[in-house]
């Protein structure tokens, strides 16, 4: 079965940390990755996204990811990470599975950012 | 993009009964998705709602349990039906086209608490 798995359950950073964020992916078709994130108390929202082309993306907030097709992954990083980077992160795929197109979570990233 | 809301935004209920949770978007789509997320789990998708036809039900997941409704293209509605302290999750609605490419928006949630 298709899966999502992020290796990262817990991170905790100082301020100006480098971030990696693994992702790695089980489907041999053709995929669109996702990083969405969820900040304290509010929605799910869209950081980036790799459809085709350059497999280096970048996002808001100074995030980028790279999408290594031969590692099925999707690691999502940013070199210096804030207080405000605070929040969940969710690596998510949209492959095709029977007629439809699923969109597949991971099991979430909570990153604390200490001042 | 699209402004999702949801209602109630939280709620605690007595087993046996059931609780419907609105979802209204800012302007007209095509497809809406309701979701799952069971304490420090993924989210997992329940099904798909296309207005003017049944909704699209996961596997493991019934229209006993779950009825939906999607009368129009701004709203939809999730019942969950019959509750047991197992259905305690937050609920998320979200928007979006299926097919390659198509990222999904999503609303703040509901978060259901069954005693």
């Amino acid at each position: 079965a298709q899966s999502v798995s992020q290796h990262n359950h817990h991170v905790i950073l100082s301020e100006a940390a480098s971030l990696e964020l693994g992702c790695n992916y089980s489907y041999g078709g053709t995929v669109n990755l996702f990083w969405y994130v969820q900040y304290p108390g509010q929605h799910l929202q869209l950081l980036l996204k790799y459809f085709s082309g350059d497999p280096l993306v970048k996002g808001i907030k100074g995030f980028e990811a790279e999408f290594i097709k031969s590692k099925f992954s999707f690691n999502l990083r940013k070199p210096s990470v804030q207080w405000s980077d605070t929040a969940e992160y969710f690596c998510a795929v949209n492959a095709r599975m029977d007629s439809s197109y699923k969109l597949i979570f991971g099991s979430g990233t909570r990153l604390l950012v200490r001042p | 993009s699209a402004v999702i809301s949801q209602k109630p935004s939280r709620d605690i209920c007595q087993r046996g009964t059931s609780l419907t949770i609105q979802c209204q978007v800012d302007s007209q789509v095509t497809m809406m998705f309701w979701y799952r997320q069971q304490p420090g789990q993924s989210l997992t998708l329940i099904a798909t709602a296309n207005q003017g036809s049944e909704a699209t039900y996961e596997s493991g997941f019934v229209i006993d349990k779950f009825p939906i409704s999607r009368p129009n293209l701004t709203f939809s509605t999730l019942t969950v039906s019959n509750m047991s302290p197992e259905d305690s999750s937050i609920y998320l609605c979200s928007v979006g086209g299926l097919g390659i490419g198509n990222e999904q928006f999503f609303g703040p949630g509901t978060r259901l608490t069954v005693l």
